[in-house]
């Protein structure tokens, strides 16, 4: 159980374009997802967390314009980067807990975004 | 807000011999621990986790100390196998809060 799928897991697109990565929780309800990133040889930074049904809390320093986030379900919730730049290439990541009261956090499989 | 500190950053070992990572943390309200697994090109896969009540949790060839007095905490990988290599990575949370993640090591287990 408490699988989290992510797609794509990979995608290249052109500077000025925008790309949505989905994340879905297969077997539980997460009411609350995570979205992080990672660059190469870094650990994971968190950049926001997405609540279903309301707007997603993003950490000092993250553009929300940039990143939209959207949890318009219980087992799905996406991730855009709008006008993305080669800056923005990266590995994304996204995770969830498997219901109220669990600590544990499972993540997705992650998605590498390469920005030409 | 948490800092956790993880040691070493690489670590190579021969098959069979154990492998020890170390994670000091900062926020006493942190009660929570797990150790993640990183392949290349993955997400990283829970592998093991202890909380704050507990001194010692053991799975098969892994296992994990906490000292809370201390703020220590650490993984311990026996008999290693290839399939161990990988980008391990701890972390602290303070209950259901955000989990703040280590550096990580890069374990390296040579046949």
């Amino acid at each position: 159980g408490a699988v989290v799928s992510q797609h794509p897991s990979w995608v290249i697109c052109k500077s000025g374009t925008s790309v949505k990565i989905e994340c879905r929780s297969l077997d539980f309800q997460a009411t609350t997802m995570f979205w992080y990133r990672q660059f190469p040889k870094q650990s994971l930074m968190l950049m926001a967390t997405s609540n279903e049904g309301s707007k997603a809390t993003y950490e000092q320093g993250v553009e929300k314009d940039k990143f939209l986030i959207n949890h318009a379900s219980l087992t799905l919730s996406t991730l855009t980067v709008t006008s993305a730049h080669p800056e923005d290439s990266s590995f994304y990541i996204c995770s969830a807990r498997p219901g109220q009261g669990h600590e544990k956090l499972f993540f997705g499989s992650g998605t590498q975004l390469s920005v030409l | 807000g948490e800092n956790v500190e993880q040691h070493p950053s690489t670590l190579s070992v021969q098959e069979g011999d154990s492998a020890v990572i170390k994670c000091t943390y900062s926020d006493s309200a942190s009660n929570y621990f797990p150790w993640y697994k990183q392949e290349l090109g993955k997400g990283p896969q829970l592998i093991i986790d202890i909380r704050s009540n507990v001194g010692e949790k053991k799975d098969q060839r892994i296992a994990v100390t906490l000292n809370k007095t201390a703020k220590h905490f650490s993984l311990h990988i026996t008999e290693t196998q290839p399939e161990d290599s990988a980008v391990y990575f701890c972390a602290a949370s303070p209950g259901f809060q955000k989990l703040v993640f280590g550096t990580g090591t890069r374990l390296l287990v040579s046949p």
